[in-house]
């Protein structure tokens, strides 16, 4: 069975903090996205990575960071946590080559920062 | 550049009933299209997908929909819901980026209650 799995399912972390979201998936996927849930606004997405070491910004891209050094994780991180980053965090990963094949969704990972 | 719309925020529906949701899109060039289903405390899930061919896609769970292109719509119908059907439904279309790479831009949901 494929999976996305997001390391937390809920966070609590102070204003200022350096906070990071890890993900992994275990089917090879080349892709791999970070987005944000919020009412009213659908997912948004922050950043996507095609490749390791590879990333490209998505819409709302300001005030987060990524890595990927390995194929298998892709890191969201928070440089200085704020409160308006408090939201649900959604991570995906999608096979590349097909054309836009399925996204595979982790849980996802409710973060709030006070 | 491409965008989701779904319309209804929310939608009520009694068990049994038939269900629309509706999803317009807008994208330059032929689209590919996707709804996703996320029960509370959940991922998301694929109910379906739209590529090319035939414009009537069936999916899980007894979902299916078509693409009319030129409505720019693809909506999301069920001719008789269950209560297990509630849950938030999202229409997303996939493209790719300046740089080539694949995306997906989702719509803002509408969510579904079902009353007995």
């Amino acid at each position: 069975d494929v999976k996305v799995t997001q390391s937390s399912r809920y966070l609590v972390k102070r204003t200022g903090e350096k906070v990071f979201l890890e993900c992994v998936q275990d089917m090879d996927h080349e892709n791999m996205f970070w987005y944000r849930q919020d009412p009213g606004l659908g997912l948004r997405l922050i950043y996507f990575s095609y490749d390791v070491k590879m990333k490209e910004k998505g819409d709302i891209p300001e005030g987060y960071s990524v890595s990927r050094e390995k194929k298998e994780r892709f890191s969201l991180i928070l440089e200085s946590a704020s409160t308006n980053q408090t939201s649900m965090y959604l991570c995906a990963s999608s096979d590349s080559g097909v054309p836009n094949t399925e996204a595979f969704f982790g849980q996802g990972t409710r973060l709030t920062v006070v | 550049a491409q965008s989701v719309t779904q319309p209804d925020i929310h939608i009520t529906v009694s068990e049994g009933a038939s269900l629309e949701l509706r999803c317009n899109y807008s994208y330059g060039a032929t689209p590919y299209l996707f709804w996703y289903v996320q029960s509370p405390g959940q991922g998301l899930q694929l109910l379906l997908k739209y590529f090319s061919g035939d414009t009537l896609v069936q999916g899980i769970k007894g979902f299916e929909a078509e693409f009319k292109r030129s409505q720019s719509s693809f909506n999301l119908r069920k001719p008789s819901v269950h209560w297990s059907d509630a849950a938030e439904y999202f229409c997303a279309v996939g493209f790719i980026s300046n740089f080539g790479n694949e995306k997906l831009t989702f719509g803002t949901g509408t969510r579904l209650t079902i009353i007995p």
